[in-house]
């Protein structure tokens, strides 16, 4: 069975710096692209990172480059979200989230149970 | 990057009704088109791939057509445990953008 679970989330205060992990079980990891995907209280969903199953390509969310960085760890099948100088407005549930493709188009298929993040002073 | 717009925001039903929810791409996206559920206080659950494909397991009351700029989800037959939040992703490029969200509400 796929598990993705997230972890290291909690409250820190403007322009702090927190680390989100995302353990990955039930499939080969290093075969896996993989995303973090954030939901804002009472808003949609945006994407905010991706990374590549090698771990040499990553893109980045407009609102968020510069800031986070994407890495993972194949041998410990886990994905990292290290976030910097966070803002109030990066208050949010994180979800790690597995993308699949076929038919020449891509989708998340597995998601974490989410982690939430809270930027206040 | 790509904006995609889903109408309505909202929409109050009720169970037996068939309903469509609309979603619509800044640009030309072919059939990338993906379709999500979510509940509160749950992650999203994948339901449609490729504009019109149906995940394994999905119902088969949901459906999903189109490609190019225009898409919809359709349930056929509401049921209780289909009122939910809906958003649309396209995958054509990356950010993989989402639309806002249709909250859908028993009437």
């Amino acid at each position: 069975e796929v598990q993705l679970v997230e972890s290291g989330g909690g409250l820190v205060q403007p322009g702090g710096s927190l680390r989100l992990s995302c353990a990955a079980s039930g499939f080969t990891f290093s075969s896996y692209e993989m995303n973090w995907v954030r939901q804002a209280p009472g808003k949609g969903l945006e994407w905010v990172s991706y990374i590549g199953s090698g771990g040499t390509t990553m893109y980045y969310a407009d609102s968020v480059k510069g800031r986070f960085t994407i890495s993972r760890d194949n041998a410990k099948n886990s994905l990292y979200l290290q976030m910097n100088s966070l803002r109030v407005e990066d208050t949010a549930v994180y979800y790690c989230a597995r993308p699949n493709c076929t038919k020449g188009v891509c989708f998340f298929d597995y998601w974490g149970q989410g982690i939430l993040v809270t930027v206040s002073s | 990057d790509i904006q995609m717009t889903q109408s309505p925001s909202a929409l109050s039903a009720s169970v037996g009704d068939r309903v469509t929810i609309t979603c619509r791409a800044s640009q030309s996206i072919s059939s990338s088109l993906n379709w999500y559920q979510q509940k509160p206080g749950k992650a999203p659950k994948f339901l449609i791939y490729a504009a019109t494909s149906l995940q394994s397991g999905v119902p088969s009351r949901f459906s999903g057509s189109g490609s190019g700029t225009d898409f919809t989800l359709t349930i056929s037959s509401l049921q209780p445990e289909d009122f939910a939040t809906y958003y649309c992703q396209q995958s054509y490029n990356t950010p993989y953008t989402f639309g806002q969200g249709t909250k859908l509400e028993i009437k």
